[in-house]
């Protein structure tokens, strides 16, 4: 079954505390993104990825890290969350064809 | 800079009603991609129907069907015949390139509501 995998579903954490967002997807994609979330602002892209270690940043990038070691995985780091960071996020993948475009479930984020 | 639209933050349909919900893009690229996405309560994404820029004929999957106005800068999706399942937040969505690289431009979103 093709799908795109975030862990964890849910998270709260402390501000100032690493974190990391794991995605991973099984339909060997060459594009992978980082959106988030946020009531009244839609979706806005923090980090895409073309390929293996090529990533570009989009609309909000501050704040967050990426990495691109492997086709399948596209981890989303944040150093040191912020409560402005509280938020839905999304992982997506997609091939060549546009109509390929698959979301993960989502990771909702709260720094207190 | 890339741009999405949606005017429409609620709206309210009849079951078994036709309704259409407004997009607008702003792009100066050639080729693009526009999709719609359909987000029910429980949060995920769905992803429901995308137009190429070159696209002669409008796209339909089932009851969706999107009114691309190129001249217009617009794709209003359509969906037909409306049931209480429909009820979602739906998101416009663009991506340069005609769409392949996964880049998606979003808008707000409106948020539909089903009426029985």
């Amino acid at each position: 079954e093709a799908q795109v995998t975030q862990n964890p579903r849910y998270l709260i954490t402390v501000t100032g505390k690493k974190l990391t967002v794991t995605c991973s997807q099984n339909m060997n994609h060459e594009y992978m993104s980082w959106y988030r979330q946020d009531p009244g602002l839609g979706l806005r892209q923090i980090y895409y990825s073309m390929n293996v270690e090529v990533t570009d940043k989009g609309d909000v990038p501050e704040g967050y890290k990426v990495s691109r070691k492997e086709k399948r995985n596209f981890p989303l780091i944040l150093e040191s969350p912020s409560p402005n960071q509280t938020s839905l996020y999304f992982c997506a993948s997609s091939s060549l064809d546009p109509r390929e475009q698959y979301f993960g479930p989502g990771t909702r984020l709260t720094v207190t | 800079a890339q741009k999405i639209t949606q005017t429409q933050p609620g709206m309210f349909v009849q079951e078994k009603e036709a309704v259409t919900l407004d997009c607008t893009y702003d792009t100066s690229d050639q080729s693009y991609g526009l999709f719609w996405y359909k987000q029910p309560s429980s949060g995920e994404m769905i992803f429901l129907i995308y137009q190429g820029s070159y696209d002669e004929q409008n796209a339909t999957e089932g009851r969706y069907s999107l009114n691309f106005q190129k001249a217009r800068k617009s794709a209003n999706l359509v969906i037909s015949a409306s049931q209480l399942g429909d009820s979602a937040m739906y998101f416009c969505a663009m991506s340069p390139e005609g769409g392949s690289q996964g880049n998606l431009i979003f808008g707000k979103g409106t948020k539909l509501s089903v009426k029985p």
